[in-house]
Order: structure tokens, then sequence, then C-alpha cells
């Protein structure tokens, strides 16, 4: 059973750039979650999806930061206009509901802007 | 006060020694609580999860939940080498499905 997917495992951006961040849930799982992880800090909650649905988004930036979670593909994560300080590993865990069930976490996208 | 608190350590404890680690939280109506382990360079493992209050033993672990309290903490018997890590706490609040993490503590178990 495949665990949560989550490409590139690396990505370069220069500042100014695009970035997309892609997640597959494991098998069977219907909810994923975004979690950001700066240099030297803890793991913060950024946002939280069911296919089609934007569940909580309280963790997200106001600006420059999207999620989807569309009926067919992964979940993607996108930062417009990336900044340096937007530079961290971006894990995305996924669960099979999303209140009261464990979530498991992706390898995650370590996010380099230059 | 932070969500969710945990000494950032390092703790150092010999090989074959019992390792506790600690973890308190601010929200009463905390739910579901979790120990996740995190190698250096790694995503979060989740080596733990308890729901009620008392203990929960898996193997080596055990988790303790006290919510009178608001205290959640994790025992590793017989620690070893591999054990070394940095060791998070999360807790999972109201309806929502967010994990409020902890800093983390480091393990050092030393052979």
């Amino acid at each position: 059973n495949a665990g949560v997917m989550q490409n590139p495992r690396h990505l370069v951006r220069r500042r100014g750039q695009e970035a997309r961040l892609r997640c597959s849930p494991m098998k069977g799982h219907s909810h994923v979650y975004w979690y950001r992880q700066l240099p030297e800090e803890g793991l913060k909650f950024m946002v939280y999806l069911q296919k089609e649905n934007i569940i909580d988004e309280s963790g997200m930036p106001k600006e420059r930061f999207s999620a989807e979670f569309p009926k067919e593909g992964p979940s993607i994560l996108r930062i417009q206009q990336v900044v340096r300080g937007d530079s961290a590993a971006y894990f995305c865990a996924s669960s099979p509901s999303g209140v009261g069930y464990e979530q498991y976490f992706g390898p995650g996208t370590r996010l380099t802007v230059t | 006060q932070k969500e969710v608190e945990q000494n950032s350590g390092p703790l150092s404890v010999p090989e074959g020694a019992i390792a506790s680690l600690n973890c308190t939280y601010s929200d009463r109506v905390s739910q579901s609580f979790f120990w996740y382990r995190q190698y250096s360079g790694k995503s979060p493992e989740l080596i733990m999860s308890i729901y009620s209050n008392g203990d929960k033993e898996d193997g080596r672990f055990t988790a303790q939940l006290n919510k009178a309290s608001q205290y959640v903490s994790l025992l590793i018997r017989d620690s070893q080498p591999s054990d070394s890590a940095t060791y998070l706490c999360a807790v999972k609040t109201g309806n929502t499905g967010k994990l409020i993490f902890g800093q983390g503590t480091t393990l050092q178990v030393k052979p």
C-alpha cells in the first residue's frame, strides 16, 4: 500500500517565480493537509482539503499562496512570486477522515528560493 | 503561552535507559494527541496516538495522557541509538482536522 507521495522532492526557484508542489494521498484517504517547516522552526498547519473543497485555510498566508484538491489528480500547493522567506520544507499529510483519525506524512518538498 | 509546549532538549540518555518526553497543551477541549518522530532531514513519522486518559503501550513506547493536567508524555524503554531523533507532540482540537505541533524535543541516545 503506497504511502503519501509528494513531488518534486527538491525544488529550486528564483525570487519572483512560481512554485507548484504536488501531493497524492495514501490509497483510501480523501483528506489532505499541508504543513510548512521553516528552518529551525516547528511544523505549522497551512490548509486542510477534501476533494474539491477547502475545509480550513486558517494557516495559509493571505497572499501568494493557494491550494486545491481537484476531483481527479493530486492536491497542489501553489506559491506565486516566491521570496526567500518561502524557503522551507513543505509536508503533505493524509487521513481517511478529517476528525479523529491519524495523519500520515509524505516525504516533503524542500523548496529553496535563490 | 504557546498552544503546545515541549522542552527542546537535547535530552541525553544512555543506551538501554528509559527516555521520558513531556508535552503540555493549553486548550482544554483538545481531543486527540499524537507523537511523531522526525529524523534530521526526513518527514515526521507517526509512532503513537492517544485519545483517553491513562496509558497506551506499543512495543517499547508508552504514551500517557492526563487531560486534567493538560499533559501528555512518551516513554521509550530500552532506548537505542536509532531512537536518536526529534520527537514532536501534536494536538488536535475541536472539529478542525489540523494538528498543532510543539517545537519538538531532541533525544540523543548514547551507546
